[in-house]
C-alpha cells in the first residue's frame, strides 16, 4: 500500500472544478508534486513544491496544502484533462513515493 | 530543448537480461540526477531509485536491489537500467526522469516496455 493516499477516481462535468486530494503523514513537512498521465504517454509534471506551476502548464491547474493533505485543483475542466493524476512526495526515509493515482473522468 | 529519449521495447525470456538506455540532450547532463520509475501494466508509478550523474553513485529502493543496476556513459550523456535474471513480474514500462531536486521530476523519457514471457 502507498504511503500517499488518493481517491481512485474523480468525475466532473466540463467547465466545472475538479479537486483531487492526496494525504500522508510526511506531507506536513515535505513538498508535494503532481503528475498528469494520459493513456500511453509518459507522466507530465503539473505542480511542484505544493503550489508552483511549471512553465507551459495552464493556469487552470493549481495546488494547495494543508497539514497532511495536499490538493490538486483543476478549474474549468476540459475534455483534454481526462487522465490519471499522481501525487508524489518524500517519505520518512527521504525516498520518493507516489500515491496510487486518481483517474479523472470528464463526463 | 530538454529531451530524454529511451531505447525501444524489448521482449525477453525469463532468466535473460535487458539494458534500457535513456539518452539526454538539451541540458548539462551531469547537473541533474536521473531517476528510474516502473509502471506495471494497468498499475501506478513506482520509484526504483536514482543515479547521481556527477559521481555515478546509484541509490536503489529496497525492492530493486540485487538484479537492477543503474549506470552511466557520460561520453554520450546516457543513463542505463540493466535488469538481470528477468522474471515475468518484471513486465512493465520503465521510465527515466530528470530529477531537479525541489522542482520534481521535470522531464521524462517516453518509456520502454519490457515484456518478459516464455
Amino acid at each position: 500500500s502507498s504511503e500517499l493516499t488518493q481517491p481512485p477516481s474523480v468525475s466532473v462535468s466540463p467547465g466545472q472544478t475538479a479537486s483531487i486530494t492526496c494525504s500522508g503523514e510526511t506531507l506536513s513537512d515535505q513538498y508535494a508534486y503532481w503528475y498528469q498521465q494520459k493513456p500511453g504517454q509518459a507522466p507530465v509534471l503539473v505542480i511542484y513544491k505544493d503550489i508552483e506551476r511549471p512553465s507551459g502548464i495552464p493556469e487552470r491547474f493549481s495546488g494547495s496544502s494543508s497539514g497532511t493533505e495536499v490538493t490538486l485543483t483543476i478549474s474549468g475542466v476540459q475534455a483534454q484533462d481526462e487522465a490519471d493524476y499522481y501525487c508524489q512526495s518524500a517519505n520518512s526515509s527521504d525516498n520518493w513515493v507516489f500515491g496510487g493515482g486518481t483517474k479523472l473522468t470528464v463526463l | 530543448q530538454v529531451q530524454l529519449v529511451q531505447s525501444g521495447s524489448e521482449l525477453k525470456k525469463p532468466g535473460a537480461s535487458v539494458k534500457v538506455a535513456c539518452k539526454a540532450s538539451g541540458y548539462a547532463f551531469a547537473y541533474y540526477a536521473i531517476n528510474w520509475v516502473r509502471q506495471a501494466p494497468g498499475q501506478g508509478l513506482e520509484w526504483m531509485g536514482w543515479i547521481n550523474t556527477n559521481n555515478g553513485s546509484p541509490m536503489y529502493v529496497q525492492a530493486f536491489t540485487g538484479r537492477f543496476v543503474f549506470s552511466l556513459d557520460l561520453s554520450v550523456d546516457t543513463a542505463y537500467l540493466q535488469i538481470d535474471e528477468l522474471k515475468t513480474d518484471d513486465t512493465a514500462t520503465y521510465y527515466c526522469a530528470r530529477g531537479s531536486g525541489a522542482a520534481g521530476f521535470d522531464f521524462w523519457g517516453q518509456g520502454t516496455l519490457v515484456t518478459v514471457s516464455s
